[in-house]
C-alpha cells in the first residue's frame, strides 16, 4: 500500500524568503512518480513539480526545487523567493499501481 | 487554457434528487479518466477510476450504486450521484492523464455540490 505523509498543516513565509514544505511516502513500488501539485482559492489543482523516483537528479523547476531522498523516503519542495501568489495548498502525491494517492497538504501563506 | 472541463461548475440539489458531473478531455483523447472527492480543508480522495467502454473500477469504501460512473466516449466520463443526501456536498474533482506520460495529470477544475 502506498502512503503519503505531510506533517506540516500549515506554514508561513515572507515574501522574498525562502521555505521548505515537508513530506515523506511509503510504497512498495519499484516504479513510481512523487509530485507536488498546489491548489490555489479557486481549487484547480496546478502541477508545481515531478519527479521520477529511478532518476537520482533533484528535479527543479525556476523557483521551485525537490530534495528527493529515496533511501529515506523523503519528498521536500523548496520554494526560492516566495511570492504573493504562490499562498496556497500544497499537496504531495505518488504515482504507482496507476493511481495517485495524496498527502493531507500544507498551507503556505506567504506575508508580505 | 483548461485542457480538462467540469460541469457544472456549482450545483445546489433537493435531498433525494440525482445529480450527473461531466468531465471532458478538451483536445486528447482519455481512455482512462479518474474522479476524486474533496471535503472542506482536507485531501483529495480517489474515488474510483473510469475506464472507456468498461466498468468502472471503485476504490473500497464507494459505493457502486451510490455514485455511478460512465466512461461515454474517450472524451466524457460522467459521474452521477444517485439519491444524493446532505452527507454527499463536497466538491468533485475530476482528472485525466496526458497522453505520452500517464503519472501526469490533467485535473479538471472541480465541481462543487450541495445538497439541502
Amino acid at each position: 500500500a502506498q502512503t503519503v505523509t505531510q506533517s506540516q498543516p500549515e506554514m508561513s513565509v515572507q515574501e522574498a524568503e525562502t521555505v521548505t514544505l515537508s513530506c515523506t511516502y511509503d510504497t512498495s513500488e519499484s516504479d513510481y512518480y512523487l509530485f507536488w501539485y498546489k491548489q490555489p482559492p479557486s481549487r484547480q489543482m496546478i502541477l508545481v513539480i515531478r519527479q521520477e523516483a529511478y532518476k537520482q537528479q533533484n528535479a527543479t523547476e525556476n523557483r521551485f526545487s525537490v530534495n528527493f531522498q529515496k533511501a529515506a523516503k523523503s519528498f521536500s519542495l523548496k520554494i526560492s523567493d516566495s511570492q504573493l501568489g504562490d499562498a496556497a495548498m500544497y499537496f504531495c502525491a505518488s504515482w504507482g499501481t496507476y493511481k495517485y494517492i495524496f498527502g493531507t497538504g500544507t498551507r503556505l501563506k506567504v506575508l508580505a | 487554457g483548461a485542457v480538462v472541463s467540469q460541469h457544472p461548475s456549482w450545483v445546489i440539489c433537493k435531498s433525494g434528487t440525482s445529480v450527473k458531473i461531466e468531465c471532458r478531455s478538451l483536445d486528447f483523447q482519455a481512455t482512462t479518466m479518474f474522479w476524486y472527492r474533496q471535503f472542506p480543508k482536507q485531501s483529495l480522495m480517489l474515488m474510483a477510476t473510469s475506464n472507456e467502454g468498461s466498468k468502472a473500477t471503485y476504490e473500497q469504501g464507494v459505493e457502486k450504486d451510490k455514485f455511478l460512473i460512465n466512461h461515454a466516449s474517450l472524451t466524457l466520463s460522467t459521474l452521477t450521484v444517485t439519491s444524493a443526501h446532505p452527507e454527499d456536498s463536497s466538491f468533485y474533482i475530476c482528472s485525466a492523464p496526458r497522453t505520452s506520460f500517464p503519472e501526469t495529470q490533467y485535473f479538471g477544475p472541480g465541481t462543487r455540490l450541495l445538497v439541502l
